[in-house]
């Protein structure tokens, strides 16, 4: 049981290059999030899945786009880098979905991609 | 709308000495809390949560915290620091309404620093 999973765990890009970022989770979880982490920021959500084939935005969406692939999956993309997009991006999952949504539903992280945009 | 403040950006403890990481939250009705633990270059590990049973919640590695509505906190306690709890600490707020529902808003991070 690996939990959430990301690839890759690092990566470099140039300005106005395409990424997917990758996500998988194993505990049959309805519900799926992106997030990106800055310095002295906390984490902020970009996009969340509440069950497959449906997606949300979340906070700061603008500049990427998302894909719920299947239960397990959900792909984060950047479709032209830039340096603003330079984060730690940490995949999440959490047990409910859109039908019993709870605010004491804990969510758990994958280890987090590092992304570099120069 | 949902908050949370953590008011020390940095905090300092001699290893055996205690701990306290402290949190203020805003919520417009009965907050789900959280606090969640980052080891350097790793993900976020869930230390433990309050959804409105006991006010005095233990979690994991003798953390604890203490829902006190009247003061509007949540804070982390350890009585006696390890220097392994060297780490970020995130309070969290979970969303309650609507399109908020489930949603985790995280404070800015409490970096923990434990001297030998």
């Amino acid at each position: 049981n690996a939990g959430v999973t990301q690839t890759p765990k690092f990566q470099v890009l140039k300005t106005g290059q395409s990424m997917t970022l990758q996500c998988a989770q194993d505990m049959n979880h309805n519900s799926m999030y992106w997030y990106r982490q800055d310095p002295g920021m906390g984490l902020r959500l970009i996009y969340y899945s509440a069950s497959e084939g449906t997606t949300d935005k979340g906070e700061v969406p603008n500049g990427y786009n998302v894909s719920r692939l299947n239960k397990r999956e959900f792909s984060l993309r950047l479709e032209s880098a830039a340096p603003s997009q330079t984060s730690v991006y940490f995949c999440a999952s959490s047990q409910k979905g859109t039908s019993g949504f709870s605010s004491t539903d804990t969510q758990y992280f994958g280890p987090g991609t590092r992304l570099t945009v120069l | 709308a949902q908050s949370v403040t953590q008011l020390d950006s940095h905090v300092s403890v001699s290893e055996g000495t205690p701990v306290l990481l402290r949190c203020n939250y805003s919520s417009s009705y009965s907050p789900s809390l959280f606090w969640y633990v980052q080891h350097p270059n790793k993900g976020l590990q869930l230390l433990l949560k309050y959804t409105s049973a006991a006010t005095l919640v233990k979690g994991i590695n003798g953390f604890e915290a203490e829902f006190k509505k009247s003061e509007t906190s949540f804070h982390l306690t350890k009585p006696s620091a390890h220097m392994s709890d060297a780490a970020e600490y995130f309070c969290v707020v979970s969303g309650d309404r609507g399109s908020t529902l489930g949603r985790l808003y995280f404070g800015r991070g409490t970096q923990l620093t434990v001297w030998p």
